[in-house]
């Protein structure tokens, strides 16, 4: 079975700051998918950014980038340039590569918190 | 707005009550999903249809039952529940048949069984 930790439950930042979320993650898969969702106040569970375990470069959405680490298992996002629209509670999932009826598997969570 | 809708945003029901979720979806996806958010703990999967098809029910209580008419529509049966499965229920769709695919999100369904 797979497992996800966010070890920080909650985090703050100021306003056009950049801020890094930790995530590590245990398998046994060589083959998985890594995601990192947002859900703000409104509870709407919004994708972020993927990335695909066999590729070694990082994946990178504007102003959001992870650090992916296969061997160590983490799976770190970096969001820069910090906006009060980032507020939200954050979400890092695991994907087995398989082609039918796809799974994630959720970490707890991470409450970031932008100020201005 | 993702395509992926989810009815009624809030529900309030008794224990001996019966009532229904609703979910569509209108991104051409073959496979959806619910999922149970409750307060301090992860998301959970509760049921998973693929083609129509449950592929997995995640030892769900019978009191919630999943049907899956389309490759559209989900819905989630809800039969004398208990104070706790009050939570958030999220809906999501994907589309089968590549790995990795990205499972996209409804914006939930808020229940609390009084």
């Amino acid at each position: 079975a797979q497992t996800v930790t966010q070890s920080q439950p909650e985090m703050s930042v100021q306003e056009a700051e950049t801020v890094t979320l930790s995530c590590t993650y245990d398998t046994s898969e060589n083959n998985y998918y890594l995601f990192w969702y947002k859900q703000p106040p409104s509870r709407q569970m919004i994708l972020v950014i993927r990335q695909e375990a066999y590729k070694q470069q990082n994946a990178t959405e504007n102003r959001f980038s992870v650090n992916f680490q296969k061997a160590a298992k983490s799976f770190s996002l970096k969001i820069s340039d910090s906006q009060l629209g980032d507020t939200a509670m954050y979400f890092c999932a695991f994907m087995r590569g398989e082609t039918s009826g796809s799974r994630l598997t959720f970490g707890e969570g991470t409450q970031l918190t932008v100020n201005p | 707005e993702t395509g992926v809708t989810q009815t009624p945003r809030h529900l309030v029901m008794g224990m001996t009550n019966k009532k229904s979720l609703k979910c569509e979806q209108h991104l051409g996806h073959n496979a959806m999903y619910w999922y149970k958010q409750s307060a301090k703990k992860p998301l959970e999967l509760m049921f998973v249809y693929s083609l129509e098809e449950r592929v997995e029910n995640n030892s769900v209580p019978s009191r919630f039952s999943p049907e899956c008419p389309n490759s559209s529509h989900l819905f989630l049966h809800l039969h004398t529940l208990q104070p706790e499965d009050s939570a958030l229920y999220l809906c999501a769709s994907s589309r089968e048949g590549h790995s990795g695919n990205t499972i996209y999100f409804g914006e939930g369904s808020w229940l609390t069984v009084v």
